[in-house]
């Protein structure tokens, strides 16, 4: 167990409202990462971050924001929800201690009507 | 572009060895590590490495553009889905779109 949380578990909204997804570590970690996960495609990078409020952009940016103010936490926004953000989300952390891998939250199933 | 290739199905009977393959066209790749998914629940590491590693009944092979797991007496449990991920920096981890393991009876 790493420690990771995502909230919520799970949300259905419709198409041009705002989300926002939470992940949540205890261990005060510096790197965390958002991650989209669609059939055929794997897990896609969206944004991550290397400390609290330095951000950069992953594969599939666009129409995503991210803000971290505290280190045990890192958002992911939606400005304006479309179909095609309906998706699992998942949250990573990749300890100091451990410079190459990653531990996943379990998930956030997102379904934009 | 830089891309991990994965077969989408594999089908195993049980007690038997069976291996996962993956190749990539990852520059600068120096990174291999093995996922583990079951739908609903957090990509699990199973074992990583620049070389041939095992943790318990998981064993990885590696090459400079490829690796393979193997798992070993393989179990109806064990259904479920594998990525193969590379990395090459510090952010850069290219995942691999998951082979599912069918485990027949």
């Amino acid at each position: 167990d790493a420690g990771i949380t995502q909230s919520p578990r799970h949300k259905v909204t419709e198409t041009g409202t705002p989300v926002t997804l939470r992940c949540h570590q205890t261990e005060n970690h510096r790197y965390m990462y958002w991650y989209r996960q669609d059939p055929g495609h794997g897990l896609r990078l969206i944004h991550y971050s290397y400390g609290v409020k330095d951000t950069d952009k992953g594969e599939v940016s666009d129409g995503y924001s991210v803000s971290r103010s505290k280190t045990e936490d890192f958002l992911l926004t939606l400005e304006s929800a479309t179909s095609s953000q309906t998706s699992v989300y998942f949250c990573a952390i990749r300890p100091d201690r451990d410079a190459d891998t990653q531990y996943f939250g379990p998930g956030t199933r997102l379904t934009v009507l | 572009k830089d891309q991990v290739f994965q077969p989408s199905t594999v089908a195993s009977s049980e007690g038997a060895v069976v291996e996962i393959f993956c190749n990539h066209s990852v520059s600068n790749a120096y990174n291999f590590f093995w996922y583990l998914h079951f739908p609903g629940c957090a990509p699990r590491l199973l074992v990583k490495g620049s070389k041939p590693s095992q943790q318990g009944r998981y064993n990885m092979t590696y090459e400079r553009f490829s690796s393979s797991l193997l798992i070993l007496q393989v179990r109806e449990a064990d259904a479920a889905v594998y990525y193969c991920v590379c990395t090459s920096g510090t952010y850069k981890y290219i995942f691999g779109t998951g082979t599912r393991l069918k485990v027949l009876a």
